[in-house]
C-alpha cells in the first residue's frame, strides 16, 4: 500500500458546485495532516492543516477519519480560481509524504 | 515578509555541465528540504538538513549533492546533469520537520 494515495482526477465541476477529494494514508501513528494547493508550474502552498477531527476555513472543510485512515477536502461553492492540483500530505518516518495530487478544473 | 527565495528561477545547462541552485530563507527554520518535481508528479524528496545534519534519501542519485553553510542558505549541486534531470526543483523549510513546510517558487531546470 502506498504511504499516501489520492484519486488523480481530473474533477471537472461547474462554478458553484460542491466537490470532495479523499486521501488515504498508511501510517496509523500520523497525528497531523496537510492539504496543499499547487497551481500549474508554481510551488505548493499550504491550504489547510488538520490536527484533530477536522478543520474549516470559509468554503473549505477538511475532515479526518482515523479509524479508516483517510482525510477529505470539501470545497463548497467552487470558483474558477479554485482550479488547481490539491496535494494531500502526511507525516511518515519523520518526513512529510506528498500524494500525487488531485486535479480540479472548475468551468463557467 | 518572511519567505523562501530560490535563485535562479530558470536555469538552462548543457548535458554534463555542473549546475548549482540556491535557496535562502528568512523564516529561521531548522529544516531545509530539496525536492524534484516532474510534470504531473508529486514532489520527490531528494534530501534535507535538520540544522547541520544531512539526511539523504536512499534513492537520490549520487549526482545530486547539497550544502548548507548556515541556517539561511542551502544549495543543490548537480554534478553532471542528464536529460532526465530536467525538472522543477523546489526548496522548502519547516520549523521542526513535523509541521507544515513552506516552499520557495522553485527553479525550473532545462538540460540541453
Amino acid at each position: 500500500r502506498k504511504e499516501v494515495e489520492q484519486d488523480p482526477g481530473p474533477f471537472n465541476v461547474p462554478e458553484g458546485a460542491t466537490v470532495a477529494f479523499n486521501c488515504t494514508y498508511s501510517n496509523s501513528a500520523s497525528q497531523s495532516f496537510f492539504w496543499y494547493r499547487q497551481d500549474c508550474r508554481k510551488e505548493p502552498k499550504l491550504l489547510m492543516s488538520v490536527y484533530s477531527s477536522g478543520n474549516e476555513d470559509g468554503r473549505f472543510t477538511a475532515q479526518l477519519n482515523r479509524a479508516s485512515q483517510y482525510i477529505s477536502l470539501l470545497i463548497r461553492d467552487s470558483k474558477l480560481s479554485d482550479s488547481a492540483t490539491y496535494l494531500c500530505v502526511c507525516p511518515f518516518s519523520g518526513k512529510l509524504i506528498f500524494g500525487t495530487g488531485t486535479r480540479l478544473q472548475v468551468f463557467p | 515578509d518572511a519567505m523562501v527565495i530560490q535563485n535562479p528561477r530558470y536555469q538552462v545547462t548543457q548535458f554534463g555541465k555542473p549546475v548549482t541552485l540556491s535557496c535562502s530563507q528568512t523564516l529561521n527554520h531548522n529544516v531545509m528540504y530539496w525536492y524534484q518535481q516532474k510534470s504531473s508528479q508529486a514532489p520527490k524528496l531528494l534530501f534535507h538538513y535538520y540544522d547541520k545534519d544531512f539526511n539523504n534519501e536512499a534513492d537520490t542519485p549520487d549526482n545530486f549533492q547539497s550544502r548548507r553553510p548556515n541556517t539561511s542558505f542551502c544549495f543543490l549541486d548537480i554534478r553532471s546533469p542528464g536529460l532526465g534531470d530536467a525538472a522543477m526543483y523546489l526548496c522548502a523549510t519547516s520549523r521542526d520537520g513535523m509541521n507544515e513546510q513552506f516552499f520557495g517558487p522553485g527553479t525550473r531546470l532545462t538540460v540541453l
